[in-house]
């Protein structure tokens, strides 16, 4: 089975640039595209970066991906951190044609 | 533009099954999939399944035995059964469209708790 591994929680001050990891095991990350949503408390999630480094329309270029082979992962960076981005963030891809989530890191900023 | 409102029971008896309906409004459910995913209180999302409007389904192996999914193209609606439920089936359930151009999940609906107990 191929499972999405990321830290539970990161913070940082407004202003700072954070990145969050997600680590693929059982599988390459590499083959399939990669996915970021974000989740604000009480909301449903809402997709921040697609294929891997795609920004859908309405995200702002704070918000940037990338994947790397040679460690079977996938980042997410948020630079000029807002307060409005705490949030959680959960990165997701497939194993065949089942989609599977991280388990999900919750960013603080303060 | 294209919203989903989830509805269906929101208690369940342990060993009952869940139904869930998702309506589609402001554009047609055809030449899509739409998908369930839930979300227990406090813990991740997990991704329960997927329907084409064309009756096309994929299902997360762990639940594959329980889940059947369908769709109504003429109510403009697709809906979730989950059979023999217990407490850790409780969770915030949310329907949602994927995009055609890219695979990922753009449309979203509010979600809606369902609790199983007795």
């Amino acid at each position: 089975n191929f499972l999405l591994t990321q830290p539970h929680s990161v913070s940082e001050s407004p202003g700072k640039t954070v990145t969050i990891s997600c680590t693929g095991s059982g599988g390459s990350i590499a083959t399939n595209f990669v996915q970021w949503y974000q989740q604000r408390p009480g909301s449903a999630p809402t997709a921040v970066i697609v294929e891997d480094d795609q920004r859908p329309s309405g995200v702002p270029d704070r918000f940037s991906a990338s994947v790397d082979r040679s460690s079977n992962s996938a980042s997410l960076t948020i630079s000029g951190l807002k307060t409005e981005d705490e949030a959680d963030y959960y990165c997701q891809s497939f194993d065949s044609s089942n989609w599977v989530f991280g388990g999900g890191t919750k960013l603080t900023v303060l | 533009q294209v919203h989903l409102k989830e509805s269906g029971p929101g208690l369940v008896k342990p060993s009952e099954t869940l139904s869930l309906s998702c309506t589609v409004s402001g554009g047609s459910i055809s030449n899509y999939y739409w998908t369930w995913i839930r979300q227990p209180a406090g813990k991740g999302l997990e991704w329960i399944g997927r329907i084409s409007s064309s009756g096309s389904i994929n299902n997360n192996p762990s639940l594959m035995s329980r889940v059947t999914l369908s769709v109504d193209t003429s109510k403009n609606e697709f809906s979730l059964r989950l059979r023999s439920v217990t407490a850790a089936d409780t969770a915030i359930y949310y329907c949602a469209r994927i995009s055609s151009t890219s695979p990922h999940m753009d449309v979203w609906g509010q979600g809606t708790t369902v609790t199983v107990s007795s």
